[in-house]
């Protein structure tokens, strides 16, 4: 079985300043891995995704994550926040790349101070 | 861009109730899903569905659950004998391979 674990359950950042929101995961077999984010009062968006090929991904809106397959993680980035970017953010994993069944983190509530 | 839809976007009910919660999925997708969230916890898949018939389901998804393509658009999730542990966020989410896209939600709320 999978499981992801995402180390804080609030991150409060200033405006323009750096973030990183934590994913770590378990599996004893290969993994996908994604990070899906909630706009308040919306339903969960793929941010981004790791299917193969560079560990580095990274989103249309300035996020990336880097794949860490010795550490177990998949880490989320970004080197300056707006106030647009306060949001839930969720780490998954799933054993198909089809994504059919994904295992999710608690999430990680990222509030932008301005 | 196309999204799924859902409705009612909250619902109360009575324990021990019926409710029928409806996604209206991407009109090409092929894959089906339900997931729920209890407030505070995970995200937690209950279901996956494809050509007619469940593909995969969660421990969670007994059978007070069930799941219905009524016709060629609708997908429901019904839950027969409500408990107030279901109170929860229902998401609905439909694929044809990656990614899932997922609908905005129903609260339901069981009293």
């Amino acid at each position: 079985a999978q499981s992801v674990t995402q180390l804080d359950s609030q991150v409060p950042v200033f405006e323009e300043a750096p973030v990183e929101l934590r994913c770590n995961y378990s599996s004893s077999v290969s993994v996908y891995l994604f990070w899906y984010v909630q706009y308040p009062n919306q339903g969960l968006q793929l941010l981004l995704k790791y299917l193969s090929g560079s560990t580095l991904v990274e989103s249309i809106n300035g996020f990336e994550a880097e794949f860490n397959k010795s550490q177990t993680s998949f880490h989320l980035r970004k080197p300056s926040v707006h106030i647009s970017d306060t949001a839930e953010y969720f780490c998954a994993v799933s054993v198909n790349q089809g994504a059919q069944k994904l295992v999710f983190g608690q999430g990680t509530r990222l509030t932008i101070n301005p | 861009e196309p999204e799924v839809t859902q409705t009612p976007s909250h619902q109360v009910t009575q324990m021990g109730q019926e409710v029928i919660l409806r996604c209206v999925p991407i009109s090409n997708h092929l894959y089906f899903y339900w997931y729920r969230q209890i407030l505070g916890q995970k995200v937690e898949f209950l279901v996956s569905f494809y050509n007619n018939e469940i593909s995969e389901k969660s421990e969670i998804f007994d059978d007070q659950f069930s799941v219905e393509r009524p016709d060629g658009s609708n997908f429901t999730l019904k839950i027969r004998s409500t408990k107030l542990e279901d109170s929860a966020m229902y998401f609905c989410a439909s694929s044809n391979s990656s990614p899932l896209h997922f609908g905005n939600g129903t609260r339901l709320t069981v009293t």
